[in-house]
């Protein structure tokens, strides 16, 4: 399986910026990252996803490091709404064509 | 929103039952998953289709089957059903097969079987 490791918990102030990171030394050198989030027992949102450069979006953006070996994702301004577990995903040659989700990382922010 | 729609929300039902659930995916997408999210279990891949045919096998047990029909709805049917089954079963769609496809859940259908 595809291994992605992330703190198991994090809390942020409100207003701050929420770095969350995630170590994924065994992804392909063509292989995405692609992060969502799950809030309480909803569906998971998806958030961004990246391969090599930094992207921003809406809602987040995605810090890859050069080696490919780990990424941050950052809520620039946390609010009380993105209390959630995120999931970082990243795929390796023997996982097949599915999403694994790991653990997350469960932020809580706090006001 | 993500466009994709499940039914029905909640589902309570006996040991030894046999259940659907339903999906339907964002418009346009072609792509289908199934994922199980127990709470010692995390959330687990069961089963895509891609245009009516099966795609991948994930951890999807003998009891469990899937399809997807013409109009790309796609049922889970669950049967033989134990206190283990229950769990949050999710739904996701994607425009193609591809292995890097961004997937869109649905809201999900909460099962508890007594």
């Amino acid at each position: 399986d595809a291994k992605t490791t992330q703190p198991t918990s994090m809390d942020c102030a409100e207003g701050r910026a929420a770095n969350l990171p995630c170590n994924h030394s065994t992804i392909s050198g063509n292989e995405y990252v692609y992060w969502y989030r799950q809030i309480h027992s909803q569906g998971p949102q998806y958030i961004i996803h990246g391969l090599k450069n930094n992207e921003t979006n809406e809602m987040a953006s995605l810090i890859i490091t050069e080696d490919r070996k780990s990424s941050t994702l950052i809520l620039p301004h946390a609010t009380l709404r993105d209390t959630a577990v995120y999931y970082c995903i990243a795929w390796a040659e023997n996982t097949g064509n599915q999403f694994y989700f790991g653990t997350g990382t469960s932020l809580t922010v706090i006001p | 929103d993500s466009g994709v729609t499940q039914t029905p929300k909640h589902l309570i039902t006996a040991t030894g039952q046999r259940v659907t659930l339903r999906c339907s995916p964002r418009s346009g997408d072609l792509s289908v998953y199934w994922y199980q999210q127990s709470l010692d279990q995390g959330l687990q891949f069961l089963i895509q289709y891609y245009n009516g045919e099966e795609r991948a096998k994930g951890n999807i047990l003998e009891r469990f089957s899937a399809q997807q029909f013409p109009d790309l709805h796609s049922e889970l049917n669950l049967s033989s059903l134990e206190l283990g089954d229950s769990a949050l079963y999710f739904c996701a769609s994607s425009e193609g097969a591809a292995r890097q496809e961004t997937q869109y859940f649905g809201p999900g259908t909460r099962l508890l079987v007594l």
